[in-house]
């Protein structure tokens, strides 16, 4: 069974740094998908970025980006430029594509300090 | 945009009762899911559908039942409430395995009580 490992459960960040949230998870399918989201509190999840597995360029959407290393089964997420905005709890899922369903991590609370 | 609705924000039950959470979804989407978050355990996958009248069993089915009658519709249903499944609940859809891009769209989750 596939499982994913987010060792960080609180990270902090003052606004406008850097930060990387890691996730690593452990299968052994070729095919899959990796996936952010984002929780907001008392907010509906919503997808940061995603990753396909059989893609090596790293993937990115404005300020989010990840660092995908296959090999080593580890799919770490940096906010650059962070905003208050930002703070959540963020996941890190794993997507299955035979068995058509997800494996989330436990979340990483991300607090943005003014 | 899609949109993922939940009968309920706060539901507050006795030990005993019978429970429906309601979720439904406006995009057509094959595939729904429902998940229980906690603190510290992520989401669980507790039954997920395909299609209408189909039900797989998720990782922790135990204590409860779906019913997913149409499409855009998918029901959690828990039998005979207990003070363990006080928790947040969350439902999901997506388009069909094999379908790019994948990604599940959330519901604003239902925080259940069970006293």
């Amino acid at each position: 069974a596939q499982t994913v490992t987010q060792s960080q459960p609180e990270m902090s960040v003052q606004e406008a740094e850097t930060v990387t949230l890691s996730c690593t998870y452990d299968t052994s399918e070729s095919d899959y998908y990796l996936f952010w989201y984002k929780q907001p509190p008392s907010r509906q999840m919503i997808l940061v970025i995603r990753q396909e597995a059989y893609k090596q360029q790293n993937a990115t959407e404005n300020r989010f980006s990840v660092n995908f290393q296959k090999a080593a089964k580890s799919f770490s997420l940096k906010i650059s430029d962070s905003q208050l905005g930002d703070a959540a709890m963020y996941f890190c899922a794993y997507y299955n594509t035979n068995a058509g369903k997800s494996t989330f991590g436990d979340g990483t609370t991300l607090t943005v300090k003014p | 945009d899609v949109k993922v609705t939940q009968s309920s924000r706060y539901l507050v039950k006795r030990t005993g009762e019978k429970v429906f959470l309601e979720c439904v979804q406006d995009m057509d989407h094959e595939n729904m899911f429902w998940y229980r978050q906690d603190p510290g355990l992520g989401l669980r996958l507790i039954y997920f559908s395909y299609d209408v009248k189909m039900k797989e069993k998720g990782d922790i089915p135990e204590g409860y039942s779906v019913s997913r009658e149409k499409k855009e519709r998918f029901s959690l249903i828990l039998e005979s409430a207990s003070t363990n499944q006080t928790s947040m609940y969350l439902c999901a859809s997506s388009i069909p395995a094999g379908t790019d891009p994948y990604e599940q769209y959330f519901g604003p989750g239902t925080r259940l009580t069970v006293t």
